[in-house]
């Protein structure tokens, strides 16, 4: 079946630090693989998306890379700031996009 | 831009209460979604709606029903509210060929 393992949080940061939080998944076929940000007190915005294995997906300084043997989709970004506190969830789709599967999500807290 | 509303931000509703969560699109999706999110648990799959009309239940329908009479809205439907139904609610929408789109959510609780 398909299913999406995310690292635990929080995680704890300083302005300008590098970030990485870890993202594996189990699928079918080939999945589409995506990472969504949830800030406070709202729904959930795409971030960044890949379609297929080697493509790399990349939106406001962050990037990931769909990694097929390693079957990871880790979310990297060189300097956070403050405003990039908030959840991140990665999530795969199958090849009709109709049915999504969530991680667990990971909290990230940017302190100044 | 795509836009997902949903009926209301916060809601409270005592147990045994009939609860209506409504959710509307505007980019002609076929595609709509009912999750909750709870600490912990990521999001859940409540239901799904590929059509006007049709609907497939996700990993934890129980206590739930849906209705998608068109097919911009989709409503998600408490029959009979308990306490461990307390939750975020969020719908999306979406096509065959591309992500999802999500609603600011719901925050339902049931005393």
């Amino acid at each position: 079946g398909n299913s999406v393992t995310q690292m635990e949080g929080p995680v704890t940061l300083s302005e300008e630090a590098f970030l990485t939080i870890n993202c594996t998944y189990t699928a079918t076929g080939y999945p589409s693989l995506f990472w969504y940000v949830q800030y406070p007190g709202e729904g959930l915005q795409l971030l960044l998306k890949a379609t297929k294995a080697d493509d790399k997906g990349s939106n406001k300084g962050f990037e990931a890379t769909y990694r097929k043997e390693t079957t990871s989709f880790h979310l990297e970004k060189g300097s956070v700031q403050v405003s990039d506190s908030a959840v991140y969830f990665c999530a795969l789709s199958g090849v009709n996009f109709n049915k999504f599967y969530f991680g667990s999500g990971t909290k990230l807290n940017v302190k100044p | 831009d795509v836009k997902v509303t949903q009926s209301s931000r916060y809601l409270v509703k005592r147990t045994g209460e009939k609860v209506f969560l409504e959710c509307v699109q505007d980019m002609d999706h076929e595609n709509m979604f009912w999750y909750r999110q709870d600490p912990g648990l990521g999001l859940r799959l409540i239901y799904f709606s590929y059509d006007v009309k049709m609907k497939e239940k996700g990993d934890i329908p129980e206590g739930y029903s849906v209705s998608r009479e068109k097919k911009e809205r989709f409503s998600l439907i408490l029959e009979s509210a308990s306490t461990n139904q307390t939750s975020m609610y969020l719908c999306a929408s979406g096509t065959s060929a591309r992500e999802q789109f999500f609603g600011p959510g719901t925050r339902l609780t049931v005393l």
